[in-house]
Parts: C-alpha cells; structure tokens; sequence
C-alpha cells in the first residue's frame, strides 16, 4: 500500500536531548512538509522540501533541522534549542505539478504523526 | 496568520446534511480554497478544494459564491465517523504548497 509512515507513534525524552522524527513516503511525491500541532490549535508549518537536497524553513523552524538525502525520506530533529518541544508533529507529502508555473493544487497527504513528550 | 474564519463549533444530527460554513474575505484570485479534516490525534484528511466553481466528489461539496469571500462545506448525509475539526484553508500562492491552518470547526454528530 502507498503511503506516508511516521515512527515511532509516541516518542519520550529528557530535557536538553536532541531527538530525530521518522517521515518516510512511497507515492513517490516530490515535495514533503513537517507540521507541529498544538492543543486545541491548528498546525504550524516547521519545514518543507520540494526536492532533494533542498528545503525551506516555515513559520517556526527556530529549534528544528532537516535533512532531504532522499526522495522518499525528511527527517526532523527536535533539537535541546527549541524551548517547547511537547506536542504533536505530523509529517505530510505532495505531488508537485512542475508543468503548472506554481499553480500547482496538488493536496497534501498527511502521516498519523508522532507524539513527543520531552519530560 | 490563517486567511480564514470559521465557527469553533457545530452540531449536526446523524443523517442529516451538515453545513459548514467559512468565510476569507481577503482571498486572492489565484488561492485555492482547501477543506481537510482531522479525527482525534490523527493526521489531516483531505476533503475537497475549488477555485471558484462548486466542486463534489465522494465525501463532500464545496459551495463557493461568486465573490468568493466566503465557502460552505456540505456533507450529505453525515454520520458519526463524520465527527471531527474541519479546516478551510486558503492556499497561499506560490508557496511551495504550505498550507496555513485556522483553528478550524469541532463538527459533533449526534445520533
């Protein structure tokens, strides 16, 4: 089955530790995106890539990195800088429509996220 | 900031059709209006998206007006799996294809 896997589902660490968040996606979809999702909020864009060896800060990446090696693959380390790190972090892809000059409308598809506890 | 205004809350009876409405007055021409969905502690769904014609398909209707400040979503016949936050969302253009998320509305279906 095509699809978009977060691992693991919960995830707990210490204070001061940086951590690494799994997103991997086998719809072969160019561009990937990680989201941060408070409660009772809506999600706030941390960082996205739209092809390989490239990516774009979001709205809050302070605190955050990414890699994109491969096309399938868009890690995210929670890193001891970013001053909240608990909450809910969701990972989702996108076909890009190159033929479109960014009129793209491509919908995201999301993965069922990951649940960090920094204790 | 999200573009959007929707109201935190609605209730629909199960069966019935639910209507939900949103309004972005500030839309450009070329932003797309987005609707998603999230069940409890799960990733977003994607429901259904329009420029500036009505729109269907399987789960749901888009209802744009004609000044396009404003949408509705209308799910036909909604059922208690229909039970979640609603998000409209418009697309900022040329963006890469980030999407900016409101608080959205918590439809409740009740039998």
């Amino acid at each position: 089955d095509g699809g978009i896997t977060q691992s693991p589902k919960y995830l707990f660490r210490k204070e001061g530790q940086n951590v690494t968040l799994s997103c991997e996606q086998n719809l072969n979809h160019d561009a990937m995106y990680w989201y941060r999702q408070d409660p009772g909020q809506g999600l706030r864009l941390i960082y996205y890539s739209q092809i390989v060896n490239d990516f774009q800060k979001g709205d809050i990446a302070e605190g955050y990195s990414v890699s994109r090696e491969k096309k399938e693959s868009f890690p995210l380390t929670v890193t001891s800088a970013q001053k909240n790190p608990t909450a809910f972090y969701l990972c989702a892809s996108r076909k890009w429509d190159r033929g479109s000059g960014g009129l793209s409308y491509n919908e995201q598809f999301f993965g069922p996220g990951t649940r960090l506890t920094v204790l | 900031d999200a573009k959007t205004t929707q109201p935190p809350s609605m209730d629909c009876a199960e069966g019935r059709a639910a209507n939900l409405p949103c309004n972005h007055s500030t839309i450009s021409g070329n932003e797309y209006v987005y609707w998603y969905r999230q069940i409890h502690s799960q990733g977003p769904q994607y429901i259904i998206h329009g420029l500036k014609n009505n729109e269907t398909n399987e789960m749901a209707s888009l209802i744009i007006t004609e000044d396009r400040k404003s949408s509705t979503l209308i799910l036909p016949h909604a059922t208690l799996r229909d039970t979640a936050v609603y998000y409209c969302i418009v697309r900022p253009f040329n963006q890469g294809g980030k999407l900016i998320f409101g608080q959205g509305t918590e439809l409740s279906v009740k039998p």
